[in-house]
C-alpha cells in the first residue's frame, strides 16, 4: 500500500530565510508526486508535481522540490520565505490506477509560518 | 481557467437530516473526487467517478454516497447526518490521464 509522510507538522520561520518541508512516501511502483498549498478557507492549488524527467522540479510564487527516488522523498524547498507564504502544504502521492492523477494519497500537511 | 464550484462555503445541519453537498466543474473531466479534510488527518478520498453514472468507494465511504447523472456534477450525500461528519469537504476534478487535480473552495459542513 502507498503512504506519505510528512515529517514536520508545523515550521516556523522568520522572513526571507530559507524552508524545507520534508515528504517522504512509500509505494511498490511508480508514482506521481505532487505539492499542493492551501491558503486559510480556501481550497488547495497545485504548487507542483513531477511526473517524469528531470528530478528538480520548480513550481510557482518560487518554489521547487527534488524527487530521491532511493530515499523516496520529495521536499519541497524555497530560498527565501515571505509573510504571504504562511499556509498549510500538503505532500501527495497519485495511486497507481487507470488514468487519473486525481485519485491521491495525502500527508497530513505541515502549517508553515513565516513570521516577521 | 478550470473552475470546480462547490454550492456551498459553510452549512449547519441537525443530526439524522439528509445532507447534499453539490460541486460543478466546467472543463468536460472525466474524473471527480469527494475528500473530507480534518485537522491532523489530512485530505482522505471518500468516493471518486470516472464517468457519468459510474462511482467507486475511497478510502472512507461509511456514511456517504454519491450520484453522477451528468459529466458536470459530482454531488456527495449525507443520508444521515452525524456529528462526526463535522469536516471541511473538497471536491477535485482531472482529466482521465491528466497533470493535476483541480480543486474547490470546499465545504465546511457541521452538523449538531
Amino acid at each position: 500500500a502507498q503512504s506519505v509522510t510528512q515529517l514536520d507538522s508545523q515550521v516556523p520561520v522568520f522572513e526571507e530565510a530559507p524552508v524545507e518541508l520534508r515528504c517522504n512516501y512509500s509505494s511498490s511502483v511508480s508514482v506521481y508526486l505532487f505539492w499542493y498549498v492551501q491558503y486559510p478557507n480556501q481550497g488547495l492549488q497545485l504548487l507542483l508535481k513531477y511526473l517524469s524527467g528531470s528530478t528538480l522540479v520548480k513550481g510557482i510564487n518560487g518554489f521547487e522540490a527534488e524527487f530521491n527516488k532511493s530515499q523516496t522523498s520529495f521536499h519541497l524547498r524555497k530560498p527565501s520565505v515571505h509573510i504571504s507564504d504562511t499556509a498549510e502544504y500538503f505532500c501527495a502521492v497519485s495511486r497507481p490506477q487507470g488514468g487519473s492523477q486525481g485519485n491521491l494519497i495525502f500527508g497530513k500537511g505541515t502549517k508553515l509560518s513565516v513570521k516577521p | 481557467d478550470v473552475k470546480v464550484t462547490q454550492s456551498s462555503r459553510y452549512l449547519v445541519k441537525r443530526t439524522g437530516e439528509k445532507v447534499f453537498l453539490e460541486c460543478v466543474q466546467d472543463m468536460d473531466h472525466e474524473n471527480m473526487f469527494w475528500y473530507r479534510q480534518d485537522p491532523g488527518l489530512g485530505l482522505r478520498l471518500i468516493y471518486f467517478s470516472y464517468d457519468v453514472k459510474m462511482k467507486e468507494k475511497g478510502d472512507i465511504p461509511e456514511g456517504y454516497s454519491v450520484s453522477r447523472e451528468k459529466k458536470e456534477r459530482f454531488s456527495l450525500i449525507l443520508e444521515s447526518a452525524s456529528t462526526n461528519q463535522t469536516s471541511m469537504y473538497l471536491c477535485a476534478s482531472s482529466l482521465w490521464g491528466g497533470p493535476e487535480a483541480f480543486f474547490g473552495q470546499g465545504t465546511r459542513l457541521t452538523v449538531v
